[in-house]
C-alpha cells in the first residue's frame, strides 16, 4: 500500500525554467510533509518542508504547495540550475507517530545547459 | 547541519554470513535513529526506528531476527544482517534525530551503504 506516491519516475527541464515535482498522498492524517534531495549512493538531504495548516512555504528557488483537498503537494525550482539535477523525494509524517516518514518512490530531475 | 556517518560504504559478503552496519551521530547526541532500505528506483523503506537504550520498533514484514538493531548509546546504532541473502542485496541507509527537537526536518541521514551479497 503506497501512501505517498511520486508518479513520475523522471522529469527533464531546461536550465533557467521552472521545475514541477509532483506528490501525492492517500493518509489524511499526515500533517508534515518534506522534500528531499538524493544524490547516487548518498543520503537524502533535507531541502523544504510544509505543515497541513499551510498551503504553501518558500526557501529561496523552492516552494513547496499543498492542496489538502486533493492530497496532492508540488516542489517548484525557480530557476532550475544544472546542479539541482537528482532524485527528488517527496516524504510525509503525522503527529505522534515519532518522527517516522513514509517516502514517495522519488522523482529524478534532470536539468539541461 | 548535523552530521551522520555509516559504515561501511560498501559491503560484499557471501551467502550465509552476518554483516553489521554503523550508523553514527557525530556532532549530537540523537535519541532516536531509523532505518531504510531502498531498492533500485524505489523508495525509501523504513525498517525500524531505534530508541536509545531500547528495543526496537520493527515496521510491518520485517524479520526482526533477520535485522539486529541495537542502539546502545547515544551516537551509535548498528544493523545486523544475520544469514544474509542474494535478496537482502540493497542500499541501507540510517537517519539520526536529537533529543526534543521539533519538527521532522530535524532528521538527518547517513550516507547509505550498500550491500551486496553472492
Amino acid at each position: 500500500d503506497q501512501q505517498v506516491k511520486q508518479n513520475s519516475p523522471s522529469l527533464s527541464v531546461q536550465e533557467g525554467r521552472i521545475s514541477i515535482l509532483n506528490c501525492d498522498y492517500t493518509n489524511s492524517m499526515f500533517d508534515y510533509f518534506l522534500w528531499y534531495k538524493k544524490y547516487p549512493a548518498e543520503g537524502p538531504t533535507f531541502l523544504i518542508s510544509i505543515s497541513s495548516i499551510k498551503d504553501k512555504n518558500e526557501d529561496g528557488r523552492f516552494t513547496v504547495f499543498l492542496n489538502k483537498s486533493a492530497k496532492h503537494l508540488s516542489l517548484h525550482i525557480v530557476p532550475s540550475q544544472p546542479g539541482d539535477s537528482a532524485v527528488y523525494f517527496c516524504a510525509a509524517s503525522y503527529y505522534n507517530q515519532g518522527g517516522k516518514l513514509i517516502f514517495g518512490q522519488g522523482t529524478e530531475l534532470s536539468v539541461k545547459p | 547541519g548535523a552530521v551522520v556517518s555509516q559504515h561501511p560504504s560498501r559491503v560484499i559478503c557471501k551467502s550465509g554470513t552476518s554483516v553489521k552496519i554503523e550508523c553514527r551521530s557525530l556532532d549530537f547526541q540523537a535519541t532516536t535513529m531509523f532505518w531504510y532500505r531502498q531498492f533500485p528506483k524505489q523508495s525509501l523503506m523504513l525498517m525500524a526506528t531505534s530508541n536509545e537504550g531500547s528495543k526496537a520498533t520493527y515496521e510491518q514484514g520485517v524479520e526482526k531476527d533477520k535485522f539486529l538493531i541495537n542502539h546502545a548509546s547515544l551516537t551509535l546504532s548498528t544493523l545486523t544482517v544475520t544469514s544474509a541473502h542474494p535478496e537482502d542485496s540493497s542500499f541501507y541507509i540510517c537517519s539520526a534525530q536529537g533529543p526534543g527537537w521539533g519538527g521532522t526536518d530535524t532528521q538527518y541521514f547517513g550516507p547509505g551503504t550498500r550491500l551486496t551479497v553472492l
